[in-house]
């Protein structure tokens, strides 16, 4: 499979536990783009890389949430000390140079307890 | 700061029906659209893609149309199937900056019934 893979498919985290999200884009794909969608709502950008920079973070990006890429292949996004309001899908997303069409993961689904 | 509409947030028809879906923007300067379909519990699947200097785009039974300068997108699906049942989702890209970050609407959920 060479689409966008995401890992776990699904978390089940204590609040107040940290997790990690990785996500691996599809080979080549320069973009690199994490959103949260909760229920009934649409996907909500929290940041962009291009490479191995992350150039975009969202005010939805509390002190809490940080991602990474380093060498510009697979990112993490971490949440520390989470909060049941942290329960939802995290999307990634990646897009090849010179082309912007968004391919999409599976998600991450978290449920914080 | 881009917002994006979609009407109806929920849509259950017979199967067999044509159907259109709708999508509006209130910053009219974007580079494309994109519309997906997303499963429930899934990731969302890319179905089309229209360029700012497109009209509109086909496949298969889904053809999505584009108006700029009304902030407008209508997803055509015709002869509409069970299996055509979930959530539709549009996104729009904004021109400048670079990173072409996509803003999603709230998507429309839609279900065909046998």
């Amino acid at each position: 499979d060479t689409g966008v893979s995401q890992d776990p498919r699904h978390k089940i985290t204590k609040r107040g536990q940290n997790v990690t999200f990785r996500c691996d884009p599809i080979s080549e794909h320069n973009r690199l783009y994490w959103y949260r969608q909760t229920l009934g709502q649409g996907p909500e950008f929290l940041t962009y890389f291009q490479n191995e920079a992350q150039l975009e973070k969202s005010r939805l990006l509390s002190d809490r949430f940080s991602a990474e890429r380093p060498k510009g292949s697979f990112s993490t996004l971490e949440i520390q000390r989470t909060e049941q309001g942290d329960s939802a899908m995290y999307l990634c997303a990646s897009s090849p140079p010179g082309n912007t069409e968004a391919f999409f993961g599976q998600g991450t689904r978290l449920t914080v307890v | 700061k881009q917002e994006v509409t979609q009407i109806p947030a929920a849509l259950s028809v017979p199967e067999g029906e044509n159907l259109v879906l709708n999508c509006s923007f209130t910053d009219s300067a974007i580079y494309n659209l994109q519309w997906f379909r997303q499963d429930p519990g899934k990731g969302l699947t890319s179905l089309l893609l229209i360029q700012s200097s497109q009209r509109e785009q086909t496949s298969g039974r889904l053809n999505a149309s584009l108006d700029k300068s009304s902030g407008r997108s209508t997803l055509y699906i015709a002869a509409s199937q069970p299996g055509d049942s979930a959530t539709y989702l549009c996104a729009v890209r904004l021109t400048g900056g670079g990173s072409y970050i996509p803003t999603f609407g709230r998507g429309t959920s839609l279900i065909v019934h046998p």
